[in-house]
């Protein structure tokens, strides 16, 4: 079974440009979630999603958003980059129907913003 | 605020030595915690995981403990190999999101 994939795995972005990154679960997991890792901060949760619905947010501001399409496959968007927001973005998926599942991460995409 | 915290940065150890890597927690309502592998370059890799209605799980040269009366899970990885290098992570499940701790450098030399 494949694992979760994530596009683009490298992405370079300027200051108040928006991003779009993309993420496929493993084939049958409903829920994904987003993390955003840095060395500063470490990892930390962005929002989780199950059946096309934000089930669980982070405290992240609104510039981050994210939504699921009817396949379970996710997108999360950044808008207004900020130099701050240079970070790997990794994604996991699980099947979702408790809150105590695996989660599974995908390789993750690393953002720069000059 | 509550969090997952680990004791130490960095850990380096002897090609075949067993290797212990700690982790403290403080919400005590937690009731189910995963250890990550994350090597240079990937995402986090699942290593183990354990419920708060056990005190001990095993795997394949892995163990995870758990004490919840301080609060405290460890992993344990049997005759550590140089493919065991990496950062790793405890992580709480809080709903449907994950704590992460900081994570702990382990360098495996020969």
């Amino acid at each position: 079974k494949a694992g979760v994939t994530q596009t683009p795995r490298y992405l370079i972005k300027t200051r108040g440009q928006q991003v779009t990154l993309s993420c496929s679960p493993i084939s049958g997991h409903r829920s994904v979630s987003w993390y955003q890792q840095t060395p500063g901060q470490g990892l930390q949760f962005l929002f989780e999603y199950f059946s096309e619905t934000q089930r669980n947010k982070g405290n992240f501001p609104g510039r981050f958003s994210g939504r699921q399409f009817s396949n379970s496959r996710s997108e999360m968007n950044v808008s207004t980059l900020e130099l701050g927001d240079s970070a790997l973005y990794l994604c996991a998926s699980s099947h979702g129907g408790t809150n105590q599942e695996t989660q599974y991460f995908g390789p993750g995409t690393r953002l720069l913003v000059l | 605020g509550e969090s997952v915290g680990l004791h130490l940065p960095t850990l380096s150890v002897q090609e075949g030595d067993n290797s212990i890597i700690n982790c403290a927690y403080s919400n005590s309502a937690s009731d189910y915690f995963i250890w990550y592998k994350q090597e240079s370059g990937k995402g986090p890799q699942f290593i183990i995981d354990i419920r708060s209605n056990m005190d001990k799980r095993q795997g394949q040269r892995v163990t995870v403990l758990l004490n919840k009366t301080v609060k405290h899970l460890s992993l344990q990885i049997a005759a550590t190999q140089p493919g065991d290098s990496a950062v790793y992570f405890c992580a709480e499940n809080i709903g449907y999101a994950l704590n992460f701790g900081k994570g702990t450098s382990l360098l495996v030399t020969p």
